[in-house]
């Protein structure tokens, strides 16, 4: 019963590395979210994916790319990190209104 | 241009008491609203939720009230316990197809509710 898991749980980063944030929900979610959360921000969304093989733009999607080859699967990749990147980084899926389920999140810092 | 605030970084209540949170939106679009609840090393978690055509909503300790002409809802809970010391995110979706239901979220409010 894992719900949304998201690795690593923590990883610090040089500027212009590259990573890529892995999401996998077992409960056959057909929408997926990846969002931030910075202090005095709330979360803002960075990019989701209504289905496998589809992706689109939320708010905050620069310096950022995402994947969704697999239903179960939603992939953030940074592909040249950047201190303004230093965030906690929320991976989200949805079943009906109501049926937002989080991971408990990838801190990330970028030095 | 932030479209959901919720202005009270933090609020700090006596145990047994009412703690109310507040959150004010203005994209008159959003047609749902819900309360999310955060522990420290952990994602948030689903509270409660109010259809844009109701007022109020009731589950138990937690009410959510909402005023359309204000733009304004609220998360009251009665009576208040230790262990609803967390952050809480106030989210609204926007309506229409091309929302795909997605949430904006306010930038949270921290409760502490002392014994």
């Amino acid at each position: 019963n894992a719900g949304v898991t998201q690795t690593p749980k923590f990883r610090v980063l040089k500027t212009g590395q590259s990573m890529t944030l892995l999401c996998a929900q077992d409960m056959n979610h057909e929408y997926m979210y990846w969002y931030r959360q910075d202090p005095g921000m709330g979360l803002r969304l960075i990019h989701y994916s209504v289905g496998e093989g589809t992706t689109a733009k939320g708010e905050v999607p620069d310096g950022y790319n995402v994947s969704r080859l697999k239903k179960q699967n939603f992939l953030l990749g940074l592909e040249s990190a950047a201190p303004s990147q230093t965030s906690v980084y929320f991976c989200a899926s949805r079943e009906g209104l109501d049926g937002y389920t989080f991971g408990s999140g990838t801190r990330l810092t970028v030095v | 241009d932030q479209q959901v605030k919720q202005n009270s970084p933090s609020l700090s209540v006596q145990e047994g008491r009412i703690s109310i949170l507040n959150c004010d939106y203005t994209n008159s679009m959003f047609d749902y609203f819900l309360w999310y609840k955060k522990y420290p090393a952990e994602g948030p978690t689903f509270l409660i939720s109010i259809s844009s055509i109701k007022d109020k909503n009731e589950d138990g300790r937690f009410t959510v009230f909402l005023n359309k002409s204000a733009k304004h809802l609220s998360l009251h809970i009665v009576p208040s316990q230790p262990g609803d010391s967390a952050v809480y995110f106030c989210a609204a979706r926007g309506a229409g197809g091309t929302s795909y239901g997605k949430l904006t979220f306010g930038q949270g409010t921290i409760l502490t509710v002392h014994p």
